[in-house]
């Protein structure tokens, strides 16, 4: 039973344009949410992160878009640029009762120059 | 330390032999993951420490895995008898508190042989 899905296992962007990465979880009572980068050969690196009172936060080129009633975020990354390849891994969580960090099965983002 | 800090980074071991790897947290980090990626796969959550105590063991795969927590700061992980299955990145996170953003080690790379 997966509860945080990432359905594309992969996206090509060409460098400057917009990336668009998509979650879905199934979980009502996840109420925190992360996106995470990862290079191969490294662990994760926190990206951003949003709570449920919030529908968007925005770093940077970074912004997390989060539709409660759809159960969907989606990480932009504007304008994208050839070191954002890698692979992106969403994550939730509830913050009462068990908090471990259940994780998307990962996109990979591929710029192209 | 700066960041959290995993040792070994690289481990071959035969079939049948105890493994032992370690976590050292970001300093003054309360709770602690242990998370495994199999090749091609996600982050598969194994357990959670908040101080030295485990409210959620439920990712351990089997009995021949285990986790201790001591002074609220390193944790070690123990894979009794090895199996080819085990064969993975083991990762570890910490956190500041429950519920905030988790920042992971580069992770051992176990392989069984």
């Amino acid at each position: 039973d997966q509860q945080v899905k990432q359905n594309s296992p992969s996206l090509s962007v060409q460098e400057g344009r917009i990336s668009i990465l998509n979650c879905d979880y199934t979980n009502s009572m996840f109420d925190y949410f992360l996106w995470y980068k990862k290079y191969p050969a490294e662990g994760p690196t926190f990206l951003i992160s949003i709570s449920s009172i919030k529908d968007k936060n925005e770093d940077g080129r970074f912004t997390v878009f989060l539709n409660k009633s759809a159960k969907h975020l989606s990480l932009h990354i504007v304008p994208s640029q050839p070191g954002d390849s890698a692979v992106y891994f969403c994550a939730a969580t509830p913050t009462s009762g068990t908090y471990k960090y259940i994780f998307g099965t990962g996109t990979r983002l591929k710029v192209l120059a | 330390g700066a960041g959290v800090s995993q040792s070994p980074s690289n481990k071959v071991t035969e079939k049948g032999k105890d493994v032992e790897l370690r976590c050292d947290p970001i300093s003054g980090h309360t709770a602690l993951y242990w998370y495994r990626q199999s090749l091609g796969q996600g982050l598969e959550f194994l357990i959670y420490f908040q101080g030295n105590s485990a409210p959620d063991k439920s990712g351990l795969p089997s009995d021949r895995f285990s986790a201790e927590r001591t002074g609220g700061s390193v944790s070690t992980l123990t894979i009794q008898r090895t199996q080819q299955e085990d064969s993975a990145v083991y990762l570890c996170a910490s956190s500041r508190t429950m519920g905030t953003e988790a920042f992971f080690g580069q992770g051992t790379r176990l392989t069984v042989v």
